[in-house]
């Protein structure tokens, strides 16, 4: 079945630090790809979502790829700040059928 | 002000007990649904409605209710309590319930069953 792998339950970074974080996806489908934050105390928030295999998403200076070839979905950021340090779950949804989340990582970043 | 409410906030209930959880949504949305959050299964997807009408169920147990008396309300009965129902649970809304609709979460409710 449909799944979506996130191998890091925990990242630490210090500010400024450049940011990886891992979500690999198994589906026969072509599903959209998103990547939700969620921050201490709150419902998790769409960060930024891609529908279309090979293209880039970019939101708050966080940027995903659809890579089909690889079946990759990896967060990045180049410079992280302390107000990042949240929960980042990755996720997939297609034809309307329930979406699929990722365990989560939780970025601490320290200043 | 915020646009998707949960109530309460915290729940305590005891084993065997039946409680409500409260969603409403005032974003305009045709679709909600019902999310629960734990240590064992970081998010995991319970219920969908569109237009007061349950499009998926996720959920194996009779035991979870989601009850529409509007179309921006979502209530969750849940009976028979148990101590593995201790998560917390998030609603949420999309405008149409399609996979490409953008889904904005509540607060969520924390719910603990001794």
């Amino acid at each position: 079945g449909d799944s979506v792998t996130q191998k890091q339950g925990q990242v630490t970074l210090s500010e400024d630090d450049f940011l990886f974080i891992n979500c690999t996806y198994s589906t026969t489908t072509y599903p959209t790809l998103l990547w939700y934050v969620q921050y201490p105390g709150q419902g998790p928030q769409l960060l930024l979502k891609v529908t279309t295999a090979n293209n880039k998403g970019i939101s708050r200076g966080f940027e995903a790829t659809y890579d089909k070839g690889t079946t990759s979905f990896h967060l990045q950021k180049a410079s992280v700040q302390e107000s990042d340090s949240a929960v980042y779950f990755c996720a997939l949804v297609y034809n309307n059928n329930a979406p699929r989340f990722g365990a989560g990582t939780k970025l601490t970043v320290k200043p | 002000d915020p646009k998707i409410i949960q109530k309460p906030k915290y729940l305590v209930a005891v084993t065997g007990s039946e409680k409500i959880l409260i969603c409403e949504q005032y974003l305009g949305h045709n679709a909600m649904y019902w999310y629960r959050q734990s240590a064992k299964k970081p998010l995991e997807f319970m219920f969908s409605y569109s237009y007061q009408k349950l499009m998926d169920n996720q959920t194996a147990s009779s035991r979870f209710q989601p009850q529409s008396s509007k179309k921006n309300h979502l209530d969750l009965q849940i009976t028979a309590l148990k101590p593995d129902d201790s998560a917390t649970y998030f609603c949420a809304s999309s405008q149409w319930g399609l996979s490409q609709d953008t889904q904005y979460f509540g607060p969520g409710t924390r719910l603990l069953v001794l």
